[in-house]
């Protein structure tokens, strides 16, 4: 089965300017994750979907992040404006379950620098 | 909240040498443990998991051994080969996390040939 496709995988930008990642599950997943793993650390979650609704997007920085899933598919992560601080590599996941065991599947990632 | 750290940030082996990585939990709600394998520029891969209602699982050269009691966990590979070089998350799930996979720091792995 085709995995997770993430774009773009890298992108430069200045502090105070806007980027959009985009992601495209694995076919039948329901559920969706947006993770961000800055250098050196483990990826941390910033929102989860299930189908177009958030189940949990208590680690988003609401005030500059955005994230949508209009239809139950596709997904895209809107940074709006950047920080220093955002620059880390942009993970998107799936799984077939909601809840329970739940092997994720991960996409390459979408690398940020903020200059 | 649910924390997830690793014993040793960096572990170097030789190639046929037996690895073993350790992970520590602090939410005793936890009933979900996953190993993650993480190369250069790619996203993680899953190794293994394990779920609360046992101690031990085997795959093709890891095991995954949880121990409740301590909130510890360990991801064992024998032979340990070249390809193995990465970095290794564990992460955790449970109690009304609705899936949400909680990672640790991570270990990376160096296999000297």
């Amino acid at each position: 089965e085709a995995g997770v496709a993430q774009s773009p995988r890298y992108k430069i930008i200045e502090k105070r300017q806007s980027v959009a990642f985009w992601c495209n599950p694995i076919s039948g997943h329901a559920t969706l994750y947006w993770y961000q793993q800055i250098l050196g650390q483990g990826p941390k979650l910033l929102i989860q979907f299930q189908n177009n609704g958030v189940v949990d997007d208590s680690q988003l920085p609401k005030d500059r992040f955005s994230a949508e899933r209009l239809k139950g598919v596709d997904s895209t992560l809107k940074i709006q404006p950047a920080k220093l601080e955002d620059s880390a590599v942009y993970l998107c996941a799936s799984s077939f379950q909601v809840s329970g065991a739940n092997v994720l599947t991960f996409g390459a990632g979408s690398r940020l620098t903020v200059l | 909240g649910e924390s997830v750290g690793l014993h040793l940030p960096t572990l170097s082996v030789q190639e046929g040498d037996n690895s073993i990585i350790n992970c520590a939990y602090s939410n005793s709600a936890s009933d979900y443990f996953i190993w993650y394998k993480q190369e250069s520029g790619k996203g993680p891969q899953f190794i293994i998991d394990i779920r609360s209602n046992m101690d031990k699982r085997q795959g093709q050269r890891v095991t995954v051994l949880l121990n409740k009691t301590v909130k510890h966990l360990s991801l064992q590979i024998a032979a340990t080969q070249p390809g193995d070089s990465a970095v290794y998350f564990c992460a955790v799930a449970g109690g009304t996390s609705y899936g949400k996979l909680t990672f640790g720091q991570g270990t990376i792995l160096t296999v000297h040939p």
